[in-house]
């Protein structure tokens, strides 16, 4: 199993260009999660996903559109980049919903807007 | 959304000393999930403590869960060079996952 894989891992982006990050799982895993890492700081829920069909929103949704037409695939769509979305990406998966899952990531997308 | 403060932000120890990290919450959780993230690297799990007051180790890391449930700690006996990195706690609602603000691990060979 590949896991967590994460598409680009390093993008450069000019104010007000659009991108779509990748995130594919192929462990069958039901939810499916974007979070945002700032230099020196935990993680930020962005979107989640409990299933093909079915998103919703975390704790900093602004400027970021998500969508999961199939369980593996889970992308998260910038519409007009912004240097405040200068970041780390981390996109990852969960078997079900429930306190004893824990949480496997992908490698990351570093994004930087100029 | 929860809360959850970690302390301290950043820790510089010399090989071989201890470390601790110290995680709280206002509220009380139903558990606590530790992550390591090595320098630019991904969050991997280290471990889950759902009953109060459990202790967990795993080799040299000891991991507390409170009495009350509303904190946690991890603590690193003897550091080594491989234990550098950023130490996360984050608290598991079922639905969405609350990370702290990490530690930040140096260890001077």
């Amino acid at each position: 199993n590949a896991g967590v894989t994460q598409t680009p891992k390093f993008r450069i982006l000019k104010i007000g260009q659009s991108m779509t990050l990748q995130c594919a799982q192929d462990m069958n895993h039901n939810y499916m999660y974007w979070y945002r890492q700032d230099p020196g700081m935990g993680l930020k829920l962005i979107y989640y996903s409990v299933g093909a069909g079915i998103t919703d929103k975390g704790e900093v949704p602004n400027g970021y559109n998500v969508s999961r037409s199939t369980t593996e695939d889970f992308p998260l769509r910038l519409e007009l980049a912004a240097p405040s979305q200068t970041s780390v990406y981390f996109c990852a998966s969960t078997r079900g919903q429930g306190i004893l899952e824990t949480q496997y990531f992908g490698p990351g997308t570093r994004l930087l807007v100029l | 959304g929860q809360q959850v403060m970690q302390i301290p932000q950043y820790q510089h120890v010399q090989e071989g000393e201890d470390f601790t990290t110290y995680c709280n919450s206002s509220t009380t959780l139903s558990n606590i999930q530790w992550y390591k993230q090595r320098p630019g690297g991904h969050p991997v799990f280290l471990i889950q403590l759902v009953k109060s007051g459990e202790v967990k180790k795993q080799k040299r890391l000891t991991f507390q869960f409170g009495e009350a449930k509303k904190n946690s700690s991890l603590h690193i006996t003897a550091t080594q060079t491989t234990d550098v990195g950023t130490y996360f706690c984050a608290a598991n609602t079922g639905n969405q996952f609350y990370f702290g603000t990490g530690t930040s691990l140096t260890v001077i060979p």
